[in-house]
């Protein structure tokens, strides 16, 4: 099947780094992605990383994609207070009818404490 | 558009009613997915529109679902004989084209109450 699953809830000081994880289980996952969801807001794409990837850096964001445990990871460093939000890791299988479809976590929220 | 717009942005119905539920993608998108956010099931894909056809309705949860595109833009998402169950948060979704490559942009949904 295609499960992601993630923490549900992290709490971190202002400043700090933030390590948000997910795991899956289909293992020809193409692309992996992480969104932010802020309250009464659509999602919205952090950033996304190709399966034969290991690392992607962008700003304050890292995504660490280990394919042999079928983890992926989000940090965030220096965590500000709008970073609070609810933070979604998602998969595309990529084939066949199901091309277009993403298959998302239940969402970790992130709560930031100044 | 500047983004995806869906409306209403709330609607509460009785058991029983059906409720029509639109999205307007962004111009010039040709792929269109619908999903719903509800607590018991996290974000659950429902179906895609590539153009006017859906390859994929395998995501919709009963019968009572159905959703139709028109001229390549505009979508409604039906559900009849609303259920307490059907009570969630409808996000629609539009991209360029279909596949992984393609960054989904997402609305701000509708989020259904069924009393």
């Amino acid at each position: 099947g295609e499960d992601v699953e993630q923490s549900l809830f992290l709490s971190v000081r202002e400043g700090d780094s933030s390590v948000i994880n997910c795991t899956y289980t289909d293992s020809s996952s193409t692309y992996l992605y992480w969104y932010k969801q802020e309250p009464g807001a659509g999602l919205q794409l952090l950033t996304y990383i190709f399966s034969n990837m290991d690392m992607k850096q962008d700003q304050r964001l890292t995504v660490l994609l280990n394919k042999k445990d079928k983890h992926l990871s989000l940090r965030i460093a220096d965590t500000q207070t709008g970073d609070s939000a609810i933070y979604f890791c998602a998969e595309s299988i990529g084939r066949g009818s199901t091309l277009g479809r993403l298959y998302f976590g239940r969402g970790t929220q992130l709560t930031v404490w100044p | 558009g500047a983004g995806v717009s869906q409306s209403p942005s709330n609607k509460v119905t009785e058991k029983g009613k059906d409720v029509e539920l639109r999205c307007d993608p962004i111009s010039g998108h040709t792929a269109l997915y619908w999903y719903r956010q509800s607590l018991g099931q996290g974000l659950e894909f429902l179906i895609y529109f590539q153009g006017n056809s859906a390859p994929d309705k395998s995501g919709l949860p009963s019968d009572r679902f159905s959703a139709e595109r028109t001229g390549g833009s505009v979508s409604t998402l039906t559900i009849q004989r609303t259920q307490q169950e059907d009570s969630a948060v409808y996000l629609c979704a539009s991209s360029l084209g279909v596949g992984s490559t393609y960054e989904q942009y997402f609305g701000p949904g509708t989020r259904l109450t069924v009393t």
